[in-house]
């Protein structure tokens, strides 16, 4: 059974930048069809998918957020990340890390979620 | 492009059947058979209910059924239950790039 789980920092600074990582465990995460993604949702809001990379290498930002967003994997450690910039408040959210099939167009598995919290 | 609109809330009894729509456009729910949707409880993570319109991953109960007319995506739990209560989202391609997917904006199905 595929499992992902999120780790990183829960408290950030303004403008300084947010980091976490995706450990994928169960299965590969160069297996091909798939992408890897991430997905946050601010408190009491809705979901906002900020973006994801390819088993290839390939990524896909969210517009709104692509100037400040960064996704790289490490496939030694079958593990991939995210990296958000100059954040703010409106950066505080609910932080998800979760396998994408493209071509159909789904969400199968899950991480817990972490928080993370810009504050000073 | 735009979220796909749901409504914010939508409640039923125990056992009887409740629907969920989501209504897009001609450039995306219209065109495309690629509607997923997701469950997701309180403080947990969303799980996948539906994708590809109307079809069921393993393990997800055939009290769930998911359809399609003209732009508006449709969820239909049958049978309601109490764990049923949770809040519901869907998704859908919206046109030719590879970034063209929206989320609707999330309904709180409430279970009385």
């Amino acid at each position: 059974q595929l499992q992902l789980q999120e780790s990183g920092s829960g408290l950030v600074k303004p403008s300084q930048t947010l980091s976490l990582t995706c450990a994928v465990s169960g299965g590969s995460i160069s297996s091909g069809g798939y992408s890897w993604s991430w997905i946050r949702q601010p408190p009491g809001k809705g979901l906002e998918w900020i973006g994801y990379i390819y088993h290839s290498g390939s990524t896909y930002y969210n517009p709104s957020l692509k100037s400040r967003v960064t996704i790289s994997v490490d496939r030694s450690k079958n593990q991939f990340s995210l990296k958000l910039s100059s954040v703010t408040a409106a950066d505080t959210a609910v932080y998800y890390c979760a396998r994408w099939f493209g071509e159909l167009g789904y969400f199968d598995y899950w991480g817990q979620g972490t928080l993370v919290t810009v504050s000073s | 492009q735009s979220a796909l609109t749901q409504p914010a809330s939508v409640s039923g009894s125990p056992g009887q059947s409740i629907t969920i729509s989501c209504t897009g456009t001609s450039s995306d729910v219209g065109s495309y058979n690629l509607v997923s949707w997701y469950q997701q409880h309180p403080g947990k993570a969303p799980k996948l209910m539906i994708y590809e319109g109307s079809k069921r991953p393993s393990g997800v109960s055939n009290r769930f059924s998911g359809s399609k007319s003209g732009n508006t995506a449709s969820l239909t739990i049958s049978g309601l239950q109490a764990e049923d209560e949770a809040d519901y989202y869907c998704c859908s391609y919206a046109g030719s790039s590879t970034f063209d997917w929206v989320f609707g904006g999330g309904t709180k199905l409430t279970v009385l």
